[in-house]
């Protein structure tokens, strides 16, 4: 079974230029997350899809950073404008179920995309 | 709102020796999901080992135990038999019960780097 593919796996620009970041959830998996690591830390939710949904996205800075999921499945993640605050690993993870409904939900994460502002 | 605590930012082990993980956390709800991840220079996280909060017996994954204290909130990973593959950086998370609204995240701690030495 293909695991979370995440493309680029690293990305350097400017601050104030725009980026993009794609995920391709495994296959038949109903949500999908993007989390924020800053170096040094934990990562941090974003945003979560249920198929093509937004369920979560409260912590999601949404003057700068967009988020979407073509028909359910592959999603992209949007910084436009960049800062240098920006920059870290954007890790996208998939789960099989319902998220909050069942007992137990594993998310199976991607290797990530590092993001280097300057 | 909970919180995730790791005190011990870096770690190391002899190979084929045993080491312990720390990891302490702070929540008013009585049932919850305790995991702890394994992230390797890949960055590529990876599911070690699961808690549910309501079972009282601790959880074990071959050669990786944990230490489930409910009343001190406190949840400690052992790893026995060290093998230099297990170099990471690992990262305690915690994730409310589904009856909760929050219970789609996941909230880490700040990890420790765990280093083998051969």
């Amino acid at each position: 079974e293909a695991g979370v593919a995440q493309s680029p796996r690293y990305k350097i620009i400017e601050k104030r230029q725009s980026v993009a970041f794609w995920c391709n959830p495994i296959s038949g998996h109903a949500t999908l997350y993007w989390y924020q690591q800053i170096l040094g830390q934990g990562p941090k939710l974003l945003i979560q899809f249920q198929n093509n949904g937004v369920v979560d996205d409260s912590q999601l800075p949404k003057d700068r950073f967009s988020a979407e999921r073509l028909k359910g499945v592959d999603s992209t993640l949007k910084i436009q404008p960049a800062k240098l605050e920006d920059s870290a690993v954007y890790l996208c993870a998939s789960s099989l179920r319902l998220a909050g409904v069942y007992p137990y939900n594993e998310q199976f994460f991607g290797p990530g995309t590092r993001l280097t502002v300057l | 709102a909970q919180t995730v605590t790791q005190s011990q930012p870096e770690m190391s082990v002899q190979e084929a020796e045993t080491v312990t993980l720390s990891c302490t956390y702070d929540t008013s709800e009585s049932d919850y999901y305790l995991f702890w991840y394994k992230q390797p220079p890949s960055r590529q996280m990876i599911l070690v080992i699961r808690q549910e909060a309501y079972k009282q017996q601790n959880a074990t994954e071959n050669r990786f135990s944990v230490n489930f204290q409910k009343a001190a909130k406190s949840f400690s990973l052992k790893i026995s038999d060290s093998q230099l593959g297990d170099a990471a950086m690992y990262f305690c998370a915690y994730r409310s019960p589904i009856s909760s609204g929050s219970a789609r995240q996941l909230t880490f701690g700040s990890g420790t780097q765990l280093t083998v030495l051969p």
